[in-house]
């Protein structure tokens, strides 16, 4: 069975500092790969990452960083010099060879950045 | 390029009631996948449609159905609705039903049921 869990379910920060939000998943699988999304207010769901299960290297996209360890099954994002605008609930999600193209979600952290 | 549309943004039914929500997938994508987000959880699969025919169903029980159309865009059908059915539901699109391909999500429909 696919599980991703998303143990912070709230967290706030100050402007301009780091934070880190954590996602650990389960899967059988030999092939899956990995995803987080963001969530604004507005309710649609933004495309943030893909990561396969077998590229481990670790991706920088601006403020954002990825760290992907296959060794403690946890696929980390930090966001660097936190801004307001980056206020929303991130999502962390799976998929496997196995079973298609269904995404398993976590429960989601709330980042409140306050200025 | 368009985005993913879904139609309506709110919608109240009272139990027992049917409801029919409808979507536009990403212009190439011939993939769409439904999602079912309570409040402060996170997106539940339903179902996926990919060319037209059910391409994988989550654990939703069968009074929750759905289509897909030539033009790739596709409904949500929720009979007998109940108050559990509150929600947001999330229309995804994507490309060959690949796992490794990124879903494109709409802004969903608010489903209130009273």
């Amino acid at each position: 069975a696919q599980k991703v869990t998303q143990a912070q379910t709230e967290i706030s920060v100050v402007e301009k500092e780091d934070v880190t939000l954590d996602c650990v998943y389960e899967t059988r699988d030999t092939t899956y790969y990995l995803f987080w999304y963001k969530q604004p207010p507005s309710g649609e769901l933004v495309f943030l990452i893909r990561r396969n299960s077998f590229d481990e290297q670790n991706e920088i996209s601006g403020r954002y960083s990825w760290n992907f360890q296959k060794s403690t099954s946890s696929f980390n994002f930090t966001i660097t010099a936190s801004q307001v605008v980056d206020s929303a609930v991130y999502f962390c999600a799976l998929s496997a060879a196995n079973t298609g193209n269904q995404f398993y979600f976590g429960t989601g952290t709330s980042l409140t950045v306050i200025p | 390029e368009t985005g993913v549309t879904q139609s309506p943004t709110h919608l109240i039914k009272t139990r027992g009631q049917q409801v029919t929500l409808r979507c536009s997938s990403q212009s190439g994508h011939n993939t769409v996948s439904w999602y079912q987000q309570a409040l402060g959880q996170g997106p539940q699969f339903i179902f996926q449609y990919y060319r037209e025919e059910e391409n994988g169903r989550g654990n939703f029980p069968p009074r929750f159905s759905g289509l897909q159309f030539p033009n790739y865009s596709s409904e949500l059908n929720v009979n007998a609705l109940e108050l559990d059915d509150s929600a947001l539901y999330l229309c995804a699109s994507s490309w060959n039903g690949d796992p490794g391909n990124e879903q494109f999500f709409g802004p969903g429909t608010r489903l209130t049921v009273l």
